[in-house]
């Protein structure tokens, strides 16, 4: 089983519209979770961490966190399509190695 | 500095020929990390510095590579006798352990290897 599972995609989604990614892992004792943004040929941009259960909300992102389901979701609202990229889900427990899953792949349509 | 510093950002190198790629991170971080990613690929973990020691170095692929970090600053992973089966981009990320900031990491431009 993966530390971290992600749906490869792509998710398509028309602009404007709210794109929602979502990520498992398998690790109880996991503590923080982050959200990275990859463009295709560049290096992972973090853009949310969250670590406590609920939602965290920054600009047009909302990071959520259910820890007793073992679940991470990202909420993208009026996407646009300079959104479009692979989106990194990873956790990290005891400060330790991020474990990165394999990223979902969002497609915006203008 | 500002961010993390990687060079350098591509080398083509010669089968069986060794390689060093170089990492800077971000100035007062703790943390540092050594990732691999193949072409169309997910995140490989290759090694974790905290400070100068490496309590996890299980991602190394084998005894051709190796790491180290010096100062509790800069850190060079080497890579000898290359194989074309190398060739990928190496990414570096650091982040400041502790506190409720969590341990956010940041990642640098990467070093883009080629193996010929």
């Amino acid at each position: 089983q993966k530390e971290v599972e992600q749906n490869s995609g792509p998710l398509s989604v028309p602009e404007g519209a709210i794109a929602s990614l979502n990520c498992t892992y398998s690790d109880r004792g996991s503590q923080s979770f982050f959200w990275y943004r990859q463009y295709s040929g560049k290096s992972p941009e973090l853009i949310m961490s969250i670590y406590s259960n609920g939602d965290k909300e920054d600009g047009r992102f909302t990071a959520q966190l259910n820890k007793a389901s073992q679940y991470v979701s990202l909420l993208i609202r009026d996407s646009q399509p300079s959104d479009s990229a692979t989106y990194l889900c990873a956790v990290n427990r005891n400060f330790n190695k991020f474990y990165f899953g394999s990223g979902t792949k969002l497609n915006v349509k203008p | 500095g500002a961010g993390v510093s990687q060079s350098p950002s591509n080398k083509v190198t010669e089968k069986g020929k060794d390689v060093e790629l170089r990492c800077d991170p971000i100035s007062g971080h703790t943390a540092l990390y050594w990732y691999r990613q193949s072409l169309g690929q997910g995140l490989e973990f290759l090694i974790y510095f905290q400070g100068n020691s490496a309590p996890d170095k299980s991602g190394l692929p084998s005894d051709r590579f190796s790491a180290e970090r010096t100062g509790g600053s800069v850190s060079t992973l080497t890579i000898q006798r290359t194989q074309q089966e190398d060739s990928a981009v190496y990414l570096c990320a650091s982040s400041n352990r502790g506190g409720d900031a969590g341990a956010e990491a940041f990642f640098g431009q990467g070093t883009r290897l080629t193996v010929v």
